[in-house]
């Protein structure tokens, strides 16, 4: 059980270049997210996902484009980068859970970290 | 989403516990209190969560004020490898709405000292 992976963990990108992140869980979960840290601040959520096929703008959604094909994967794009979107890329995904249940913590993977110049 | 307040820094000798508050004073009924942590350069982990009764698991333990405006995290004999950014978070329990996020603000960095 691997849980989340992200592919790649480190890129350079040149400004106006474009870029494909790639998340996977397995552990079939329903709900996907993606977040920006950028030095000594907290995640803000960039776009999440509830479902395969469904996609949903967060905090911060432009310059990003997202897609959910397959319930295991969420891919984050960046169509022309800028120097503004060197950050560090969390994917997450959770359960989706009864109404009963407060359980829904997301499980994170391990980052990419982008640089564009 | 009620806002969060914690220290910046604190620092605790390993072995010993570490207790980790957090302000949450305009926190409302329908929302639970959540903590994760952020070791150097790796994903968040979550922690431990709770409504309003104190909670254990095999990581830490959460106790919450009868009012519910403040909350600790508690690692009862903390290590090395404990050492890390924690977040408290408040937000309310998924109920078929639109609360999917977690707010992270800027946290608690605990350093364990030898």
């Amino acid at each position: 059980n691997a849980g989340v992976t992200q592919t790649p963990k480190f890129r350079v990108l040149k400004t106006g270049q474009s870029m494909t992140l790639l998340c996977a869980q397995d552990m079939n979960h329903e709900y996907m997210y993606w977040y920006r840290q950028d030095p000594g601040m907290g995640l803000r959520l960039i776009h999440y996902s509830v479902g395969e096929g469904t996609t949903a703008k967060g905090e911060v959604p432009d310059g990003y484009n997202v897609s959910r094909l397959k319930k295991q994967n969420f891919l984050l794009g960046l169509e022309s980068a800028a120097p503004s979107q060197t950050s560090v890329y969390f994917c997450a995904s959770s359960y989706e859970v009864p109404r009963t249940s407060g359980e829904d913590e997301q499980y994170f993977g391990p980052g990419t970290r982008l640089t564009v110049t | 989403d009620a806002k969060t307040t914690q220290p910046p820094s604190m620092d605790c000798a390993e072995g010993r516990a570490a207790n980790l508050p957090c302000n949450h004073s305009t926190i409302s009924g329908n929302e639970y209190v959540y903590w994760y942590r952020q070791i150097h350069s790796q994903g968040p982990q979550y922690i431990i969560h709770g409504l309003k009764n104190n909670e254990t698991n095999e990581m830490a333990s959460l106790i919450i004020t009868e009012d519910r405006k403040s909350s600790t995290l508690i690692l009862p004999h903390a290590t090395l490898r404990d050492t890390a950014v924690y977040y408290c978070i408040v937000r309310p329990r998924k109920s078929g709405g639109s609360n999917y996020k977690l707010t992270f603000g800027k946290g608690t960095l605990l350093t364990v000292n030898p």
